[in-house]
């Protein structure tokens, strides 16, 4: 069974602009998740999707957001970037269904802000 | 609240040593753990996990047992060896109105030489 894929897995963008990433879950899993990874702050939870609904929502402005497609692929948009967005980006998947839930990670999405 | 603490890195020890990697956690309700490991470069891999009191995980020659009593789920190999040189992070799985959450510890940097 294919693992969950990420798209693209590095960008680099300027202070301003906005960009979209792209995320393929596990095969029958209805959920996905997304996280920001810095240095500075660690793993921290964004949003989480099921079933084309979010809902989840981590302490992140609303330049940050995010949608999820009947096929259960999922994209997170942000929106006039900042320095500080520059970050590892990863997405998870799982069944999202049940209290023992696993979530499985995709490779990230590198993202360069100028 | 829910919070994870992970003993802080790096920790560095040479091949065939003995490897803990303490982990405790705050949590409400019967949360599930999981250990995760970053390779430089990657996303997140599961490494194992235990849904339940007493349980212990085990992969790779890695193990972990769920402690209630004493809030743990420490890390432990008995012989490491250079290609486990990563970063491990200890998870909280908490399942609350009817979703899952993820809240991950800071990460503990582990370089093991020859």
């Amino acid at each position: 069974k294919a693992g969950v894929t990420q798209t693209p897995r590095y960008l680099i963008k300027t202070r301003g602009q906005q960009v979209t990433l792209s995320c393929s879950p596990i095969s029958g899993h209805r959920s996905v998740s997304w996280y920001q990874q810095t240095p500075g702050q660690g793993l921290q939870f964004l949003f989480e999707y099921f079933s084309e609904t979010q809902r989840n929502k981590g302490n992140f402005p609303g330049r940050f957001s995010g949608r999820q497609f009947s096929n259960s692929r999922s994209e997170m948009n942000v929106s006039t970037l900042e320095l500080g967005d520059s970050a590892l980006y990863l997405c998870a998947s799982s069944l999202g269904t049940a209290g023992t839930d696993t979530q499985y990670f995709g490779p990230g999405t590198r993202l360069t802000v100028l | 609240g829910n919070s994870v603490t992970q003993m802080e890195g790096p920790v560095t020890l040479s091949e065939e040593a003995f490897l803990t990697i303490n982990c405790t956690y705050t949590a409400t309700g019967y949360p599930s753990l999981f250990w995760y490991v970053q390779y430089p470069g990657e996303g997140l891999q599961l490494l194992l996990k235990a849904t339940k009191a007493d349980d212990k995980g085990s992969n790779k020659g890695f193990e972990a047992t769920y402690r209630k009593e004493t809030t743990s789920f420490h890390l432990e190999k008995g012989s490491v060896q250079v290609s486990d040189s990563a970063v491990y992070f200890c998870a909280l799985g908490v399942f609350s109105g009817g979703y899952n959450k993820l809240i991950f510890g800071a990460g503990t940097r582990l370089a093991v030489h020859p």
